[in-house]
């Protein structure tokens, strides 16, 4: 049974702060998503990455998946409050095979 | 933007009670799926579907559990005998072709 470990599982920090959550497994994943989930609502796709080594920027938001395609990382430049909700880390063995997700990290951006 | 659309967005259901989970998948959108995420804890695969059968599920999805896609535009979760360990937010999903899921807003279920 693949495992992600989603670390740290609570953040607070305040607006202006950088800030990095991790997404460890033992099990090689042919891809690894970030999603994003606002009270009430489901998951919001942020990014996938695919090849080992691999840096993905959105905006704030870099991410970067592990050279052994077993772990990632979501590190965010200059938080803001709007940043504030729970990131998710999902991943597939294969291309077909369904996405397992991590328990998330629960981000609060302070004013 | 296309969106995966689910009904109803909240349910309420007494213990015992059969339970039709309404889904919406976008149109062109090929796989689809049903996922759970009990309060607090972190969101879970329940089955997929494609080309009118399933081709996985998981250990939760037994036998008070099935999916229908009875009119090529609706993807249903039925729970047969509803329990009180079933109230969760339940997320349908669908996909294209690469393993990148759109996911609905969700249903909550709440089993009393």
């Amino acid at each position: 049974t693949q495992l992600l470990e989603q670390s740290p599982q609570f953040l607070s920090i305040q607006e202006g702060e950088n800030l990095t959550v991790y997404c460890n497994s033992s099990s090689v994943f042919s891809s690894l998503q970030w999603y994003r989930q606002e009270p009430g609502e489901g998951p919001v796709l942020l990014v996938t990455v695919v090849t080992g080594g691999e840096v993905k920027k959105l905006k704030r938001l870099t991410f970067q998946f592990g050279d052994a395609r077993k772990d990632s990382s979501l590190h965010i430049t200059a938080a803001q409050p709007g940043d504030t909700g729970l990131y998710l880390c999902a991943g597939a063995e294969t291309g077909n095979t369904p996405l397992v997700f991590g328990k998330g990290t629960r981000l609060s951006v302070i004013a | 933007e296309p969106e995966v659309t689910q009904t109803p967005s909240h349910q309420v259901t007494q213990m015992g009670q059969e339970v039709i989970l309404r889904c919406v998948p976008i149109s062109n959108h090929l796989y689809f799926y049903w996922y759970r995420q009990i309060l607090g804890q972190k969101v879970e695969f329940l089955v997929s579907f494609y080309n009118n059968e399933i081709s996985e599920k998981s250990e939760i999805f037994d036998d008070q559990f099935s999916v229908e896609r009875p009119d090529g535009s609706n993807f249903t979760l039925k729970i047969r005998s509803t329990k009180l360990e079933d109230s969760a937010m339940y997320f349908c999903a669908s996909r294209i072709g690469a393993n990148v899921l759109t996911f609905g807003a969700g249903s909550r279920l709440t089993v009393l």
